[in-house]
């Protein structure tokens, strides 16, 4: 098993531009999450799935969108990138609900310039 | 509001010493615990974790001691190595909610 896999690694984006970070993950869990990761800051929740077809806010979804349209997808949507977007962004599974082990991906650094 | 509080920042020992990171809180109704370690350019791995009906769980070389009435809980490393060197994260879940609330970190550095 891969676990969970981000890409891309590394990314440089222009002020004003939108992209989209992709994570997947292949242990059939039906809760994923979406962080970012700044120095000193901890991590903090934008986005969390409990299953296909539903999301919900997290702590910082403000200039994000996601979608879940597969049990393995959960992609986030960068649009309007901001310098405050840049960030280390992190991508987690669990199979059930906060008291199960959350697997994460390595992450995408992303920088807003 | 920071809903768990973290200390210290950073933290330097010799190897052999006995590292303790210490989390605080004041939401009554978290009741799940969990330790996450991070190694340089990797995403978080769960290192240990602990419900409040308990005031001691051990893995290992890891403990994490708890006191409910202080709000607040701690990581101990016996007989750290090099290896350990990582940032540790502290987190909280309140009851039927899927959200890990996390402390801000603490880099460990073990000197060999």
């Amino acid at each position: 098993n891969a676990g969970v896999t981000q890409t891309p690694k590394f990314h440089i984006l222009k002020i004003g531009q939108s992209m989209t970070l992709q994570c997947t993950q292949d242990m059939n869990h039906n809760y994923m999450y979406w962080y970012r990761q700044d120095p000193g800051m901890g991590l903090k929740l934008i986005y969390y799935s409990v299953g296909a077809g539903i999301t919900d806010k997290g702590e910082v979804p403000n200039g994000y969108n996601v979608s879940r349209s597969t049990t393995e997808d959960f992609p986030l949507r960068l649009e309007l990138a901001a310098p405050s977007q840049t960030s280390v962004y992190f991508c987690a599974s669990s199979y059930e609900t906060g008291y199960y082990e959350q697997y994460f991906g390595p992450g995408t650094r992303l920088t807003v310039t | 509001q920071q809903q768990v509080k973290q200390s210290p920042q950073s933290l330097i020992v010799q190897k052999g010493g006995i590292p303790i990171i210490n989390c605080a809180y004041e939401n009554t109704a978290f009741d799940y615990f969990p330790w996450y370690q991070q190694f340089p350019g990797k995403g978080p791995a769960l290192l240990i974790a602990i419900r409040p009906d308990v005031s001691e769980k051990k893995e290992g070389r890891f403990t994490i001691s708890f006191n409910k009435s202080a709000k607040q809980f701690s990581l101990h490393i016996m007989d750290s190595q090099p290896g350990d060197s990582a940032t540790y994260f502290c987190a909280a879940l309140q009851g039927g909610s899927e959200k890990l609330v996390f402390g801000k970190g603490t880099k460990l550095t073990v000197n060999p």
